[in-house]
């Protein structure tokens, strides 16, 4: 049990277009979900913090306009990367809270590594 | 705030001897501690936690982990590290009173090497 699934794995785009990141838990209900962000080597980023039903919480320096959060039901948020540029190129780990288990225990999805051409 | 120390960015260790990996955290309390491992282009695995009670706590795969809290610790012990355990690991710590909402906080990582 508690699976969190993302989709795509990888992506390729062109500099300018948006990418849309999925984020499911697949057998449970997330009530708050995060996206993280990691660069090569290093530890992961919170970005957002995304609650169902209501706007997500963004972390200092990380631009709301651009990473666009939808929390819109309780197994599935998206992250949209709007006008990706190369710098935008990483990898997204998004993590859901099942409140049905242990405080505070995360499941984290598999990632999606984005590179922006 | 809170924040999670991991002195050792990368270690080496042969294929069968003994594993530690350190991890110290700067809390006002007791914080809900977690360590997680990371395969190379792969989301983040639990490997254990610990919320209250015996100090030691056992994991999958083999690891266990101890919470001393007068060291502010909660370092990852393996007896025999197997080649499979090569990976990045992460020390991770949360906030006992977060209503649920709240991310944990996660230290730089160590990445593991084991030598045939």
């Amino acid at each position: 049990g508690a699976v969190v699934s993302q989709h795509p794995s990888r992506v390729i785009c062109k500099s300018g277009t948006s990418v849309k990141i999925e984020c499911r838990s697949l057998d449970f209900q997330a009530t708050t979900m995060f996206w993280y962000r990691q660069f090569p080597k290093q530890s992961l980023m919170l970005m957002a913090t995304s609650n169902e039903g209501s706007k997500a919480t963004y972390e200092q320096g990380v631009e709301k306009d651009k990473f666009l959060i939808n929390h819109a039901s309780l197994t599935l948020s998206t992250l949209t990367v709007t006008s990706a540029h190369p710098e935008d190129s990483s990898f997204y780990i998004c993590s859901a809270r099942d409140p049905q288990r242990g405080p505070q225990e995360q499941f984290f999805g598999p990632g999606t590594r984005l590179t922006v051409l | 705030a809170q924040s999670v120390t991991q002195p050792d960015i990368h270690i080496t260790v042969s294929e069968g001897a003994s594993l530690e990996l350190r991890c110290n955290y700067s809390y006002g309390a007791t914080p809900y501690l977690f360590w997680y491992v990371q395969s190379p282009g792969q989301g983040l695995q639990l490997l254990l936690k610990y919320f209250s009670g015996d100090t030691l706590v056992q994991g999958i795969k083999g690891f266990e982990a101890e919470f001393k809290r007068s060291q502010s610790s909660f370092n990852l012990r393996k007896p025999s590290v197997h080649w499979s355990d090569a990976a990045e690991y992460f020390c991770a710590v949360g906030d006992p009173v977060d209503t649920g909402r709240r991310a944990l906080t996660f230290g730089s990582g160590t990445r593991l090497q084991v030598q045939p």
